[in-house]
């Protein structure tokens, strides 16, 4: 049984391009998160919504759009992909905001070319 | 400086040797301390929290020194199944006093264990 699950798990396309990425936990989670972990191994928080609502949005371009259709959903979308958006995102969720313990997704390595 | 600093590695170590991992973090106001566990191409999942008087979880042994701003992992007895990348992790309070779940993460130190 898969807790958090994305897809796809890899993700080659050429630059320019607009691509999503679906994310889904069956955890009963409360709140989800984006990381993008660059090539240097780097973990970096991108947003964050908690029962739907948007909670953190780190200095990302507007280029990345997140939506939460309802709280056991959290889907990426990339407008006018760059190279330098290639890196491995993964999907999290916890409890609630204040919970400690995050799962992660498998993650997406998505390279643009 | 970066946020959360960890010991730059690798650490190559035989099987049945004991190592130690650093970590030090630049806010003072953090909240919660973890140690995070990736395999190579996988999800990062939590080994352990970090508690204020030190934890121990089998052969896993976590330290926090609040003072310093310093944590650290210590392995015993190291088996060839611990070779993964060991992820310091910090939960910061934001300016509201409430950190709304950001965990920001070292960037790793890897560990290859052989036998």
């Amino acid at each position: 049984d898969t807790a958090v699950s994305q897809t796809p798990k890899y993700l080659v396309t050429q630059m320019g391009n607009d691509k999503s990425i679906k994310c889904e936990q069956n955890l009963g989670h409360d709140t989800m998160y984006w990381y993008k972990q660059d090539s240097k191994k780097f973990l970096k928080i991108m947003f964050s919504y908690n029962n739907k609502e948007l909670i953190i949005n780190e200095t990302v371009p507007n280029r990345f759009s997140p939506k939460s259709p309802d709280k056991a959903h959290l889907n990426l979308h990339i407008n006018s992909l760059e190279l330098g958006d290639s890196a491995v995102y993964f999907c999290a969720s916890s409890p609630g905001t204040k919970a400690d313990t995050q799962y992660f997704g498998p993650g997406t390595r998505l390279t643009v070319l | 400086r970066k946020e959360v600093e960890q010991d730059p590695g690798p650490f190559n170590v035989p099987e049945g040797a004991t190592v130690a991992f650093n970590c030090t973090y630049s806010n003072s106001a953090s909240q919660s301390f973890f140690w995070y566990r990736q395999d190579c191409r996988k999800e990062p999942k939590l080994l352990m929290s970090v508690y204020s008087s030190g934890n121990e979880d089998g052969r896993f042994t976590a330290q926090l020194n609040r003072a310093s701003q310093y944590i650290s992992l210590l392995i015993r007895d190291s088996k060839l199944s611990d070779s993964a990348t060991y992820l310091c992790v910090v939960k910061p309070f934001n300016a509201g006093g409430t950190s709304y779940g950001k965990l920001t993460f070292g960037q790793g130190t890897i560990l290859t264990v052989h036998p």
